[in-house]
Protein backbone atom coordinates (compact mmCIF):
# COMPACT_ATOMS: atom_id res chain seq x y z
CA UNK A 1 0.00 0.00 0.00
CA UNK A 2 1.40 3.78 -0.47
CA UNK A 3 0.38 6.99 1.29
CA UNK A 4 0.81 10.59 0.74
CA UNK A 5 1.56 12.91 2.88
CA UNK A 6 1.33 16.56 2.24
CA UNK A 7 3.21 18.55 5.10
CA UNK A 8 1.18 21.54 5.31
CA UNK A 9 -2.31 22.19 5.32
CA UNK A 10 -2.78 25.54 5.05
CA UNK A 11 -0.04 28.06 2.81
CA UNK A 12 -0.34 31.67 2.41
CA UNK A 13 1.74 33.72 0.30
CA UNK A 14 2.03 36.86 -0.67
CA UNK A 15 1.24 37.96 -4.86
CA UNK A 16 4.60 37.74 -6.75
CA UNK A 17 6.36 35.68 -4.38
CA UNK A 18 7.95 32.22 -4.70
CA UNK A 19 6.11 29.01 -3.24
CA UNK A 20 6.87 25.50 -2.55
CA UNK A 21 4.12 22.78 -1.42
CA UNK A 22 5.41 19.80 0.10
CA UNK A 23 4.93 16.37 -0.49
CA UNK A 24 6.06 12.98 0.32
CA UNK A 25 4.97 9.44 -0.52
CA UNK A 26 5.43 5.69 0.59
CA UNK A 27 5.21 2.74 -1.48
CA UNK A 28 7.25 -0.07 -1.67
CA UNK A 29 6.65 -0.49 -5.08
CA UNK A 30 7.74 2.15 -8.31
CA UNK A 31 4.57 5.14 -8.54
CA UNK A 32 3.46 7.45 -10.93
CA UNK A 33 2.90 11.29 -9.22
CA UNK A 34 0.45 13.39 -9.58
CA UNK A 35 -0.15 17.41 -8.50
CA UNK A 36 -4.02 18.24 -8.81
CA UNK A 37 -5.24 21.25 -8.15
CA UNK A 38 -9.23 22.08 -7.04
CA UNK A 39 -10.56 25.62 -7.82
CA UNK A 40 -13.76 26.64 -4.74
CA UNK A 41 -16.60 24.89 -6.16
CA UNK A 42 -14.98 23.14 -9.15
CA UNK A 43 -13.63 20.06 -10.01
CA UNK A 44 -9.97 18.63 -10.19
CA UNK A 45 -7.60 19.44 -12.76
CA UNK A 46 -4.54 17.68 -13.51
CA UNK A 47 -1.45 20.13 -12.87
CA UNK A 48 1.82 18.15 -13.87
CA UNK A 49 2.41 14.34 -13.55
CA UNK A 50 5.86 12.62 -13.39
CA UNK A 51 5.47 8.87 -15.09
CA UNK A 52 9.68 8.61 -15.65
CA UNK A 53 12.29 9.76 -17.45
CA UNK A 54 13.46 13.81 -15.94
CA UNK A 55 12.43 14.25 -12.84
CA UNK A 56 11.88 17.84 -13.14
CA UNK A 57 7.93 18.21 -14.46
CA UNK A 58 6.49 20.81 -15.98
CA UNK A 59 3.37 21.65 -15.73
CA UNK A 60 0.05 24.26 -16.12
CA UNK A 61 0.30 27.64 -15.21
CA UNK A 62 3.64 28.01 -14.75
CA UNK A 63 3.87 25.06 -11.92
CA UNK A 64 6.63 22.61 -11.70
CA UNK A 65 8.02 19.76 -9.32
CA UNK A 66 10.93 17.60 -9.22
CA UNK A 67 10.53 14.30 -7.69
CA UNK A 68 12.94 12.63 -5.67
CA UNK A 69 13.09 9.05 -5.09
CA UNK A 70 15.76 8.81 -2.54
CA UNK A 71 13.49 11.53 -0.23
CA UNK A 72 10.22 10.18 -1.33
CA UNK A 73 9.40 13.85 -2.56
CA UNK A 74 7.48 15.08 -4.82
CA UNK A 75 7.25 18.89 -3.94
CA UNK A 76 5.72 21.73 -6.73
CA UNK A 77 6.79 24.98 -6.56
CA UNK A 78 5.98 28.39 -8.27
CA UNK A 79 8.45 31.16 -9.02
CA UNK A 80 5.77 33.91 -8.77
CA UNK A 81 2.39 33.15 -7.49
CA UNK A 82 -0.75 34.80 -8.77
CA UNK A 83 -4.08 35.85 -6.94
CA UNK A 84 -5.94 33.24 -9.67
CA UNK A 85 -3.59 30.45 -8.04
CA UNK A 86 -5.73 30.60 -5.11
CA UNK A 87 -7.04 26.73 -4.84
CA UNK A 88 -6.48 23.57 -2.85
CA UNK A 89 -3.62 21.93 -4.49
CA UNK A 90 -3.63 17.38 -3.72
CA UNK A 91 -0.96 15.14 -4.25
CA UNK A 92 -1.58 11.96 -5.67
CA UNK A 93 0.55 8.57 -6.29
CA UNK A 94 -0.56 5.91 -8.17
CA UNK A 95 1.15 2.81 -9.07
CA UNK A 96 1.23 -0.06 -11.64
CA UNK A 97 -0.23 -3.87 -12.69
CA UNK A 98 -3.71 -3.89 -11.29
CA UNK A 99 -3.46 -0.98 -9.70
CA UNK A 100 -3.19 1.51 -12.52
CA UNK A 101 -5.39 4.36 -12.22
CA UNK A 102 -5.94 4.06 -8.90
CA UNK A 103 -4.87 6.80 -6.70
CA UNK A 104 -4.01 7.55 -3.41
CA UNK A 105 -4.41 11.56 -2.78
CA UNK A 106 -2.80 13.26 0.54
CA UNK A 107 -4.65 15.96 2.36
CA UNK A 108 -4.38 18.77 0.68
CA UNK A 109 -2.83 22.39 0.96
CA UNK A 110 -5.08 25.49 0.96
CA UNK A 111 -2.90 28.12 -1.07
CA UNK A 112 -4.06 31.69 -0.28
CA UNK A 113 -2.38 33.95 -2.25
CA UNK A 114 -2.73 37.76 -0.22
CA UNK A 115 -2.78 40.83 -2.78
CA UNK B 1 -8.75 15.20 -23.49
CA UNK B 2 -11.61 13.71 -21.74
CA UNK B 3 -14.23 15.71 -20.89
CA UNK B 4 -16.43 14.28 -18.12
CA UNK B 5 -20.01 15.65 -16.75
CA UNK B 6 -22.03 14.43 -13.58
CA UNK B 7 -25.68 14.52 -12.80
CA UNK B 8 -26.68 16.16 -10.49
CA UNK B 9 -24.13 18.36 -9.44
CA UNK B 10 -25.42 18.75 -6.04
CA UNK B 11 -28.39 17.24 -4.17
CA UNK B 12 -30.16 17.56 -0.72
CA UNK B 13 -31.94 13.92 0.34
CA UNK B 14 -33.29 12.55 3.37
CA UNK B 15 -31.90 9.55 5.15
CA UNK B 16 -33.05 6.31 4.19
CA UNK B 17 -33.40 7.22 0.79
CA UNK B 18 -31.15 6.15 -2.34
CA UNK B 19 -29.95 8.78 -4.68
CA UNK B 20 -28.11 7.64 -8.19
CA UNK B 21 -25.12 9.89 -9.77
CA UNK B 22 -24.50 9.68 -13.69
CA UNK B 23 -21.12 9.78 -15.15
CA UNK B 24 -20.87 10.62 -18.71
CA UNK B 25 -17.48 11.18 -20.49
CA UNK B 26 -16.50 12.63 -24.31
CA UNK B 27 -14.84 9.78 -25.81
CA UNK B 28 -14.64 6.14 -24.59
CA UNK B 29 -12.11 5.53 -21.82
CA UNK B 30 -10.57 2.47 -20.48
CA UNK B 31 -11.05 2.75 -16.97
CA UNK B 32 -13.71 4.79 -14.49
CA UNK B 33 -13.52 5.28 -10.86
CA UNK B 34 -15.47 6.46 -8.41
CA UNK B 35 -13.90 8.87 -5.68
CA UNK B 36 -15.38 10.29 -2.25
CA UNK B 37 -14.29 13.79 -0.72
CA UNK B 38 -15.86 14.20 2.93
CA UNK B 39 -15.85 17.62 3.78
CA UNK B 40 -12.54 19.07 4.93
CA UNK B 41 -11.22 15.94 3.88
CA UNK B 42 -9.11 14.52 0.47
CA UNK B 43 -10.36 11.71 -2.31
CA UNK B 44 -11.17 8.16 -1.32
CA UNK B 45 -11.10 5.65 -3.55
CA UNK B 46 -14.68 4.08 -3.77
CA UNK B 47 -14.29 1.26 -6.49
CA UNK B 48 -13.42 1.15 -10.24
CA UNK B 49 -16.41 0.36 -12.38
CA UNK B 50 -15.88 -2.24 -14.67
CA UNK B 51 -17.63 -2.10 -17.97
CA UNK B 52 -19.98 -5.08 -18.68
CA UNK B 53 -19.12 -6.85 -15.21
CA UNK B 54 -19.21 -5.62 -11.22
CA UNK B 55 -17.15 -3.18 -9.76
CA UNK B 56 -13.93 -3.52 -7.51
CA UNK B 57 -14.44 -2.23 -4.51
CA UNK B 58 -11.88 -0.90 -2.33
CA UNK B 59 -11.67 -1.43 1.47
CA UNK B 60 -14.65 -0.35 3.83
CA UNK B 61 -17.03 0.26 0.75
CA UNK B 62 -19.82 -2.24 -0.07
CA UNK B 63 -21.37 -3.07 -3.33
CA UNK B 64 -24.97 -2.96 -1.02
CA UNK B 65 -23.99 0.39 0.13
CA UNK B 66 -22.49 1.60 -3.18
CA UNK B 67 -23.66 -0.51 -6.51
CA UNK B 68 -22.26 1.29 -9.26
CA UNK B 69 -22.75 0.09 -12.95
CA UNK B 70 -20.93 0.76 -16.40
CA UNK B 71 -22.96 -0.09 -19.23
CA UNK B 72 -20.52 1.01 -22.17
CA UNK B 73 -16.62 2.52 -21.83
CA UNK B 74 -18.45 6.63 -21.76
CA UNK B 75 -20.85 6.09 -19.01
CA UNK B 76 -21.41 5.42 -14.92
CA UNK B 77 -23.81 5.55 -12.59
CA UNK B 78 -22.78 5.02 -8.17
CA UNK B 79 -25.83 4.76 -6.51
CA UNK B 80 -25.73 5.99 -2.47
CA UNK B 81 -28.27 3.58 -0.80
CA UNK B 82 -30.03 4.24 2.13
CA UNK B 83 -28.41 7.38 3.04
CA UNK B 84 -27.32 8.84 6.20
CA UNK B 85 -25.63 12.27 7.03
CA UNK B 86 -22.41 10.71 7.17
CA UNK B 87 -22.74 9.99 3.37
CA UNK B 88 -23.07 13.66 3.29
CA UNK B 89 -20.08 14.39 0.26
CA UNK B 90 -18.78 15.17 -2.39
CA UNK B 91 -18.88 12.30 -5.30
CA UNK B 92 -16.13 12.56 -8.22
CA UNK B 93 -15.99 10.36 -11.26
CA UNK B 94 -12.54 10.19 -12.74
CA UNK B 95 -11.55 8.18 -16.04
CA UNK B 96 -8.63 8.15 -18.56
CA UNK B 97 -6.27 5.25 -19.34
CA UNK B 98 -4.12 5.11 -16.96
CA UNK B 99 -1.17 2.70 -17.76
CA UNK B 100 -1.31 2.57 -21.45
CA UNK B 101 0.94 5.21 -22.80
CA UNK B 102 -1.66 7.94 -22.54
CA UNK B 103 -1.60 8.41 -18.75
CA UNK B 104 -3.98 11.13 -18.00
CA UNK B 105 -6.85 10.45 -16.04
CA UNK B 106 -9.18 13.46 -16.00
CA UNK B 107 -11.63 14.40 -13.04
CA UNK B 108 -15.70 15.55 -13.23
CA UNK B 109 -16.64 18.16 -11.82
CA UNK B 110 -18.92 16.41 -9.11
CA UNK B 111 -21.71 16.02 -6.61
CA UNK B 112 -22.44 17.83 -4.09
CA UNK B 113 -24.42 15.24 -1.75
CA UNK B 114 -26.44 16.60 1.61
CA UNK B 115 -28.18 14.25 3.44
CA UNK B 116 -30.49 15.20 6.37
Amino acid sequence: AQSVTQLDSQVPVFEEAPVELRCNYSSSVSVYLFWYVQYPNQGLQLLLKYLSGSTLVKGINGFEAEFNKSQTSFHLRKPSVHISDTAEYFCAVGTGGTSYGKLTFGQGTILTVHP
Amino acid sequence: SAVISQKPSRDICQRGTSLTIQCQVDSQVTMMFWYRQQPGQSLTLIATANQGSEATYESGFVIDKFPISRPNLTFSTLTVSNMSPEDSSIYLCSAGHPGTGRDEQYFGPGTRLTVT
